[in-house]
């Protein structure tokens, strides 16, 4: 399990504030990807990254902002623009951006807006 | 883009039978379907994947068979336990940066 970490597991934030969410890891991983998870339903992409100082957006990817400028780190921002950001938020990383590679997958974080 | 889903949303079976769960997907390029465990409270992590040149792929109680012609994969699990209890993801994955679409999950019980 280790390897990837997640910081904080829980965050709580009043609305119209933006958090960054903290993703590190030391496994020598290429690729990184953030997911937001919640209830009833799968893993949605909302960003990933490929490399070092490249980023693409995900399939909801409105409301938030990403940076890559260290490989081992891939925080998360969840702007005020984000209309529901309630949620529980997975980092991943793999080898590289190969569609055969496993993703190892953080703690996670859970967001709650007050 | 790519759109997976899963069926059934929730399984419940007893200790000893068999589970099974279903996906099917939509880009005929999608060439990697992984199977991730998720226990409660804990990170997703993989259990079986397989890879669009083969049929079928199995671990000890855990099988994954794949019909690309149908666009449809499925995970068995036999000789079903209680720790087997968890949510279940599939996911299918093309050449698009490692970029996974997941199925919306299933609640597996497995009842002592």
């Amino acid at each position: 399990d280790g390897g990837i970490t997640q910081s904080p597991k829980y965050l709580f934030r009043k609305e119209g504030q933006n958090v960054t969410l903290s993703c590190e890891q030391n496994l020598n991983h290429d690729a990184m990807y953030w997911y937001r998870q919640d209830p009833g339903q799968g893993l949605r992409l909302i960003y990933y990254s490929q490399i070092v100082n490249d980023f693409q957006k995900g399939d909801i990817a409105e409301g938030y902002s990403v940076s890559r400028e260290k490989k081992e780190s891939f925080p998360l921002t969840v702007t005020s623009a984000q209309k529901n950001p309630t949620a529980f938020y997975l980092c991943a990383s793999s080898i590289n951006g190969n569609s055969y590679n496993e993703q190892f997958f953080g703690p996670g974080t859970r967001l709650t807006v007050l | 883009g790519e759109n997976v889903e899963q069926h059934p949303s929730t399984l419940s079976v007893q200790e000893g039978d068999s589970a099974v769960i279903k996906c099917t997907y939509s880009d005929s390029a999608s060439n990697y379907f992984p199977w991730y465990k998720q226990e409660l409270g804990k990170r997703p992590q993989l259990i079986i994947d397989i890879r669009s040149n083969v049929g079928e792929k199995k671990d000890q109680r855990i099988a994954v068979t794949l019909n690309k012609t149908a666009k449809h994969f499925s995970l068995h699990i036999t000789e079903t336990q209680p720790e087997d209890s968890a949510v279940y993801f599939c996911a299918a994955s093309g050449t698009n940066a490692g970029k996974s679409t997941f199925g919306d999950g299933t609640t597996l019980t497995v009842k002592p």
